[in-house]
């Protein structure tokens, strides 16, 4: 099993451009979310998902958009980024949000 | 929302001690309590959780105790070593939600 991928590692965006962060997991969990970490302040809550078709928003969702086309993929679009979503993203998945998550490799993104 | 405060931020110990990290939550609806490592440059992974229905579990030199009353839970490790060196966050979770504390630097000195 791969686990929980990540892709791009590392991007570096200019203000108002737009990406999708690309997160998969071969495990076949149904819960999946993604987090932002920025220094001393731990890992906040963006979007999550209970399962294909359904989403919901965390804590900190403005400017971001997900999907869940399928169990596998959650992907993450930046619409118009800005110097504040400089941050490391961190995707994770369980069975169930009161499970263990896995997290991916995280993508670290820079916003000039 | 919840709300989720850890202290210590940063903690120093010699090999050998015991370090204790502890978390206040606001929610006394949330009900999941996991704590997470993160070594530098890694992804966070889980060292150990309870639920609000346990008042204590251990794994070996790790424990938890959840204090529902106070609204306050704490890691204890036994037997510090060098490797246990890495940034611990605590979590709450109600729900589909997660709050995680903002981090404690705990540094094991040989």
């Amino acid at each position: 099993n791969a686990g929980v991928t990540q892709t791009p590692k590392f991007q570096v965006l200019k203000t108002g451009q737009s990406m999708t962060l690309q997160c998969a997991q071969d495990m076949n969990h149904e819960y999946m979310s993604w987090y932002r970490q920025d220094p001393g302040m731990g890992l906040r809550l963006i979007h999550y998902s209970v399962g294909a078709g359904i989403t919901d928003q965390g804590e900190v969702p403005n400017g971001y958009n997900v999907s869940r086309s399928t169990t596998e993929d959650f992907p993450l679009r930046l619409l118009s980024a800005a110097p504040s979503q400089t941050s490391v993203y961190f995707c994770a998945s369980s069975f169930h949000m009161r499970d263990e998550q896995y997290f991916g490799p995280g993508t670290r993104l820079t916003v000039t | 929302g919840e709300n989720v405060e850890q202290h210590p931020s940063t903690l120093s110990v010699q090999e050998g001690d015991s370090a204790v990290i502890k978390c206040t939550y606001s929610d006394s609806a949330s009900n999941y309590f996991p704590w997470y490592k993160q070594e530098l440059g890694k992804r966070p992974q889980l060292i150990i959780d309870i639920r609000s229905n346990v008042g204590e579990k251990k794994d070996q030199r790790i424990a938890v105790t959840l204090n529902k009353t106070a609204k306050h839970f704490s890691l204890h490790i036994t037997e510090t070593q060098p490797e246990d060196s890495a940034v611990y966050f605590c979590a709450a979770s109600r729900d589909n939600d997660m709050r995680f504390g903002a981090g404690t630097r705990l540094t094991v000195k040989p």
